[in-house]
């Protein structure tokens, strides 16, 4: 099993640019969330998803889009990226919705200049 | 706001020795989780405590949990220089959904 996959490893933008983030599990897990991590900010959930067609906001939302179209997938989207969204990416997923252990990808490492 | 607050934010040991990490939380919990991340990498689930738990074990790790004063704490035991990464309590609110809030991490380093 490859579990949490996600794409790309290292990305930078400039302001103003799109972009998706590829999140990816084939551990049949319902729930699928994002996080961003900033330095001394620790991890901050961004939206998150209980299962396919259901997606909510998470703490820090704003300037992101999601979209749960099948199980396996949780792309995350930057509309107009912004210098403040510069940070490390992680992808998680965990088998049920509730009080479950999180399975994460190893990451991505985004710069918006 | 943060959920959970580790401390100390860096801890320097020898190889042998135990490591202690203390985590406090603000309001009321279903269960605590600890994570280990190593630098430049994803997060590792450690161990998950229930609010009506007290203690747990795993290996070298043993963890505590006093919903009374909101706090809990992670033992590693024998420290190894593997044991070098960051470690994260994140929480699981009661009422809260089913969304991990993460603390903002102890920084551990194991020296030879």
């Amino acid at each position: 099993n490859a579990g949490v996959t996600q794409t790309p490893k290292f990305q930078v933008l400039k302001t103003g640019q799109s972009m998706t983030l590829q999140c990816a599990q084939d551990m049949n897990h319902e729930y699928m969330s994002w996080y961003r991590q900033d330095p001394g900010m620790g991890l901050r959930l961004i939206h998150y998803s209980v299962g396919a067609g259901i997606t909510d906001q998470g703490e820090v939302p704003n300037g992101y889009n999601v979209s749960r179209s099948t199980t396996e997938d949780f792309p995350l989207r930057l509309l107009s990226a912004a210098p403040s969204q510069t940070s490390v990416y992680f992808c998680a997923s965990s088998l049920g919705q509730f009080n479950e252990k999180l399975f994460f990808g190893s990451g991505t490492q985004l710069s918006v200049l | 706001s943060q959920q959970g607050e580790e401390d100390p934010q860096a801890l320097s040991i020898q190889e042998g020795e135990n490591a202690t990490m203390n985590c406090s939380y603000k309001t009321s919990i279903n269960n605590l989780q600890w994570y280990r991340q190593n630098s430049g990498r994803g997060l590792v689930h450690l161990i998950l405590i229930r609010s009506n738990e007290r203690e747990k074990h795993s290996g070298r790790l043993r963890v505590t949990l006093d919903t009374s004063k909101k706090s809990s704490s992670l033992l590693i035991t024998a420290s190894r220089a593997a044991d070098t990464a960051s470690y994260f309590c994140a929480t699981v609110l009661t009422g809260g959904g089913n969304k991990l809030t993460f603390g903002t991490g102890t920084q551990l380093k194991v020296e030879l």
